[in-house]
């Protein structure tokens, strides 16, 4: 069955940066894009951007245009989402997503000084 | 960007009764060359990730069960519960695909 596991928790001090990943299985890895979205604690979900997984092209959310990038290494069937320049307002739990069909389980990343 | 609105915020319904969720977006989401509406429901539980449960607005997903109904179209679109069970208790988004970013709805949480 599809799967999509991600990396832990993280904790980050304002200003630094985070990368979350996200392991596939159960399908053909290139053949879904994966799309990246976060949610702060009561908000509803906001969609940062994705990634053709078979040519690595990007589409980013112009709010996050600046600090994000998204990456993917198909021999590990695994996308990666790196989020710079961090800050408090960051604070949300981080979701990958084949297609937005099926969802990792989020990765809570925490911005505290 | 695409505004997705929903109401209501909350609602409450008896078990067994009938729930309805309106979601409306601030531009057409109906795309004329495939007259299919970009619109999606999802549902999300307590420390999960949203679960897709409707597609091109009115499309069930696999193993949803069928007195989850999807409908509308254009920019007015509505998600009803035909039967409330107690399983049913969550929040529910719509959310856009026609144009990025793609946008969510604020939510309605259903409560019995």
């Amino acid at each position: 069955q599809v799967q999509l596991v991600q990396s832990g928790a993280e904790v980050k001090k304002p200003g630094a940066s985070v990368k979350v990943s996200c392991k596939t299985s159960g399908y053909t890895f290139t053949s879904f894009s994966i799309d990246w979205v976060r949610q702060a604690p009561g908000q509803r979900p906001e969609w940062m951007g994705w990634i053709n997984t078979d040519n690595g092209n990007t589409k980013y959310s112009q709010k996050f245009q600046d600090r994000i990038t998204i990456t993917r290494d198909p021999s590990a069937s695994t996308a990666y989402m790196e989020l710079s320049s961090l800050k408090s307002e960051d604070t949300a739990v981080y979701y990958c997503s084949k297609q937005l069909d099926s969802w990792g389980q989020g990765t809570l990343v925490t911005v505290s000084s | 960007d695409i505004v997705m609105t929903q109401s209501p915020d909350s609602l409450a319904v008896s078990l067994g009764e009938r729930a309805t969720i309106n979601c409306k977006s601030s531009q057409s989401i109906l795309y004329s060359s495939d007259n299919k509406n970009y619109l999606a429901w999802y549902q999300q539980k307590p420390g999960q990730p949203p679960k897709l449960f409707i597609y091109w607005a009115s499309t069930r997903e696999s193993g949803v069960p069928d007195r989850f109904t999807g409908s509308g179209s254009g920019t007015d679109f509505t998600l009803t519960i035909s039967s409330l069970q107690a399983e049913d208790v969550a929040v529910y988004y719509c959310q856009q695909y026609y144009s990025t970013p793609l946008t969510f709805g604020g939510g309605t949480k259903v409560e019995i």
